[in-house]
């Protein structure tokens, strides 16, 4: 049973225009949701994250929105740049201190 | 800011051999680690949490005898593959948490375990 579900297994994306990354998940408890990035070999770093008492957090050229009653979350990225080409995954926490993780969207940001 | 170190970050290991893959929190002290498995292509699976000075709670599905973690220091978390087969070859990547919630997290580099 996947609580947290990334659809698109990779998006291609020009230099310049914008990525949106998209998350959907079932558990209506999860209070937290993040964004980590993970390069090949590598493991994840933190990009940014929201609580579900908010709709959108922004941080430089990304974006996290939130839509609760949707269950569906999304990062966008703009504008893209080469070096944003990686895994991208969606995390969930519910109330604890585990993360539940979707199974991540390969971006790659064309020059 | 936090690191979190993994070694080795790869290792071969003949079937039947046991490996041990060390999480270290290099900057502070982690009252909680994780273990998490990830196949190709796949999700990051949580095996189990270990706390310092007590037994790791596993994950539904992830035998205890197989993967043995010991969480020995606030600072040192351990994963032993006992008896590895190749179906156990996969990337397995620890996170230390310095409290906060979800939001404390910090993961190691991984290491990739291929048993031949």
């Amino acid at each position: 049973d996947q609580q947290v579900k990334q659809n698109s297994p990779s998006l291609s994306v020009q230099e310049g225009r914008i990525s949106i990354l998209n998350c959907d998940y079932t558990n209506s408890m999860f209070d937290y949701f993040l964004w980590y990035k993970k390069y090949p070999a590598e493991g994840p770093t933190f990009l940014i994250s929201i609580s579900s008492i908010k709709d959108k957090n922004e941080d430089g050229r990304f974006t996290v929105f939130l839509n609760k009653s949707a269950k569906h979350l999304s990062l966008h990225i703009v504008p893209s740049q080469p070096g944003d080409s990686a895994v991208y995954f969606c995390a969930a926490s519910g109330g604890g201190n585990k993360l539940v993780f979707g199974a991540g969207t390969i971006l790659r940001v064309k020059s | 800011g936090a690191v979190v170190s993994q070694h080795p970050s790869w290792v071969i290991c003949k079937s039947g051999t046991s490996v041990k893959i060390e999480c270290r929190s290099l900057d502070f002290q982690a009252t909680t680690m994780f273990w998490y498995r990830q196949f190709p292509k796949q999700s990051l699976m949580l095996m189990a949490t270990s706390n310092e000075g007590s037994k790791a709670t596993y994950e539904q599905g992830v035998e205890k005898d197989k993967f043995l973690i010991n969480h020995a220091s606030l600072t040192l978390s351990t994963l032993t593959v006992t008896s590895a087969h190749p179906e156990d070859s996969s990337f397995y990547i620890c996170s230390a948490s310095q409290g906060g919630g979800a939001y404390g997290y910090t993961f190691g580099s991984g290491t990739r375990l291929t048993v031949v």
